[in-house]
């Protein structure tokens, strides 16, 4: 069973902070994503990576950045915290696309003040 | 610009009875469309997908419904039961980039 791993269940940080969110996969998953969740917005796509060192721009990259030195690993940036980006953060990976469903990690509920 | 919505946020029914969930989009190069499960506390569950090739993919007591022309898609549980309250959403992949769209997500409850 797959599973993916997303470091922190519940986080609180001050605005203006650099924020690191770590997700881990455990089934060599070429692909890994993070996306985010709002009331009334669905899940929104942050940025994607189809490969180590890969990175590809979603819908709201603005304000964060990726980093996949290897394989399993797929960290999310904050380069500086705002309040409008308090959200439910989910980080998801796939062994193929298309029709193949994504397996996601619980979400890291992220809180700026 | 969502490319994928699903237009009622909540959904009520009775146990034992036809949960029918309805999505739309918008991008006409989805090659895939997926539904899937969300518990509180938990990430979304893959439930069932279609190919944009296909009009209905059935999976026990889910079936998917496709109508490419009006860019709809339903996802039917019958018989409901309460275990199938969750939040539900639609998602469409396909295009330059192959990645997922998801809808907004209703919220179902099956009432015993």
């Amino acid at each position: 069973d797959v599973k993916v791993t997303q470091s922190s269940r519940y986080l609180v940080k001050r605005t203006g902070e650099k924020v690191f969110l770590e997700c881990v996969q455990d089934m060599d998953h070429e692909n890994m994503f993070w996306y985010r969740q709002d009331p009334g917005l669905g899940l929104r796509l942050i940025y994607f990576s189809y490969d180590v060192k890969m990175k590809e721009k979603g819908d709201i990259p603005e304000g964060y950045s990726v980093s996949r030195e290897k394989k399993e690993r797929f960290s999310l940036i904050l380069e500086s915290a705002s309040t409008n980006q308090t959200s439910m953060y989910l980080c998801a990976s796939s062994l193929l696309t298309g029709g193949y469903g994504y397996t996601f990690g619980s979400g890291t509920r992220l809180t700026v003040v | 610009d969502q490319q994928v919505k699903q237009n009622s946020p909540s959904l009520s029914v009775q146990e034992g009875r036809i949960s029918i969930l309805n999505c739309d989009y918008t991008n006409s190069m989805f090659d895939y469309f997926l539904w899937y499960k969300k518990y509180p506390a938990e990430g979304p569950t893959f439930l069932i997908s279609i190919s944009s090739i296909k009009d209905k993919n059935e999976d026990g007591r889910f079936t998917v419904f496709l109508n490419k022309s009006a860019k709809h898609l339903s996802l039917h549980i019958v018989p409901s039961q309460p275990g199938d309250s969750a939040v539900y959403f639609c998602a469409a992949s396909g295009g330059r980039n192959n990645d997922m769209r998801f809808g907004a997500g209703t919220r179902l409850t099956v009432k015993p």
